[in-house]
């Protein structure tokens, strides 16, 4: 079973920072990690796809990196809007995994 | 424009079974191109996938470790749904239950549906 570690657990940060969260896999995954974006009472909804390809109607401020085992989501020019806990899922092999996500609260 | 629509108690008593359902619009749920999954979030647990099912030219199915033995996902065709059956349950499967939608095996969750709490109390 793949385990997927994400840091921080917990972030506080003003409008327009820069916010780096990154997830890191127990074994190589190749690219098949996606970052997910949930609210409070929400669903979570899917923000970047194959570690760096950006879902549809998603801001140009999210971006995803990396490969293997170590991956990385960028929030550009944080918003208010942007408070929120995020996600990390692997597909690369069954079971299936999550991160155990990264609470962002907007100072 | 794929919708997910959950129903299904959210309540159940210790060593009864979970059963939820999820109706689908939009695609179908015998696409062979599609799966199906079942998901849930509880404070302890964090996200967990329980299981999945899909058509390749037959039904095919893959469940967590974790509750092997006491669950059972299946669809049903006729009213392009799919269900989860949790058999034993105990309080510690009180949790948020998701169904959700990959476009493929390997891929990522493009839909989701509401969410049910389910407590599992007596």
């Amino acid at each position: 079973e793949i385990v997927l570690t994400q840091s921080p657990d917990f972030q506080s940060v003003t409008p327009k920072e820069k916010v780096t969260i990154t997830c890191r896999a127990s074994q190589s995954i190749g690219s098949s990690l996606h970052w997910y974006q949930q609210k409070p009472d929400q669903s979570p909804k899917v923000l970047i796809k194959y570690a760096s390809q950006s879902f549809s109607g998603v801001p140009s401020r999210f971006s995803g990196s990396g490969s293997g085992t170590d991956f990385t989501l960028t929030i550009d020019s944080l918003e208010a809007e942007d408070a929120a806990t995020y996600f990390c899922h692997q597909t690369n092999s069954v079971p299936q995994s999550f991160g155990q996500g990264t609470k962002l609260e907007i100072k | 424009q794929v919708q997910l629509q959950q129903s299904g108690p959210g309540l159940v008593k210790p060593s009864q079974t979970l059963s939820l359902t999820c109706a689908i619009s939009g695609d179908r749920v015998s696409s062979t191109s599609t799966a199906w999954n079942w998901i849930r979030q509880s404070p302890s647990r964090g996200l967990e996938w329980l299981g999945r099912t899909y058509y390749r030219s037959k039904w095919y199915n893959n469940y967590a470790e974790s509750v092997n033995g006491r669950i059972t996902i299946n669809a049903d065709t006729s009213k392009n749904q799919f269900s989860l059956h949790l058999n034993s349950v105990t309080p510690e499967d009180t949790a948020v239950y998701y169904c959700t939608r990959a476009d493929g095996r390997w891929a990522f969750y493009e839909d989701w549906g509401q969410g049910t709490l389910v407590t599992v109390s007596s």
